[in-house]
């Protein structure tokens, strides 16, 4: 019962170095989300998608790209990463809206340096 | 717009005493809201939710929160703490049935002492 997996769950990063993170999800679900967490913040949505080959911005998108070019996959990019990306980052998956809930990924710790 | 606050970032109780976890929200529509938690180290999972079904809402791990409209909050409660319950709790609101979006609170991290 695998549920939503994210890779890598640990990453170190330059200043300027690109990344992609990848969550993948077994369970069919069409709206999946990234969100970042920082402490004393909460949790801030950066992208999300409502279904395959769709993106929409969140609350905190800049200097972040999805993609969603199959259902059970969706990618976070950074270009460019600066130390204020810093964070850790979440995937969750949702079967529907308003009153299902998400199903998170264990995180991604990201440090830029 | 829609917005969830949790009163005390640090909540520290003793083994075998009462849990009381605060969360209010503001939504101009009726909402449902989550609570999650989340064991360090690890993603968040699914506590309990309201879906304005019953007002008094049955979790795992023997939580359970009181939607109360006339105060907008949705309080967590446990009646006896256990060591294992020392997490971070996430309040969470979502305004209505055609939105698919969560508003987060900032968490609040419980501590159980022996």
């Amino acid at each position: 019962n695998a549920g939503v997996t994210q890779t890598p769950k640990f990453r170190v990063l330059k200043t300027g170095q690109s990344m992609t993170l990848l969550c993948a999800q077994d369970m069919n679900h069409e709206y999946m989300y990234w969100y970042r967490q920082d402490p004393g913040m909460g949790l801030r949505l950066i992208h999300y998608s409502v279904g395959e080959g769709t993106t929409a911005k969140g609350e905190v998108p800049d200097g972040y790209n999805v993609s969603r070019l199959k259902k059970q996959n969706f990618l976070l990019g950074l270009e460019s990463a600066a130390p204020s990306q810093t964070s850790v980052y979440f995937c969750a998956s949702s079967s529907g809206q308003g009153a299902y809930g998400y199903t998170f990924g264990s995180g991604t710790r990201l440090t830029v340096v | 717009a829609q917005s969830v606050t949790q009163l005390g970032s640090h909540v520290s109780v003793s083994e075998g005493a009462l849990v009381l976890l605060r969360c209010n929200y503001s939504s101009s529509v009726p909402p449902y809201l989550f609570w999650y938690v989340q064991y360090p180290n690890q993603g968040l999972q699914l506590l309990l939710k309201y879906t304005s079904a019953a007002t008094l809402v049955k979790g795992i791990n023997g939580f359970e929160a009181e939607f109360k409209k006339s105060e907008t909050s949705f309080h967590l409660t446990k009646p006896s703490a256990h060591m294992s319950d020392a997490a971070e709790y996430f309040c969470a609101v979502s305004e209505g049935s055609g939105t698919y979006k969560y508003i987060f609170g900032t968490g609040t991290r419980l501590k159980v002492l022996a």
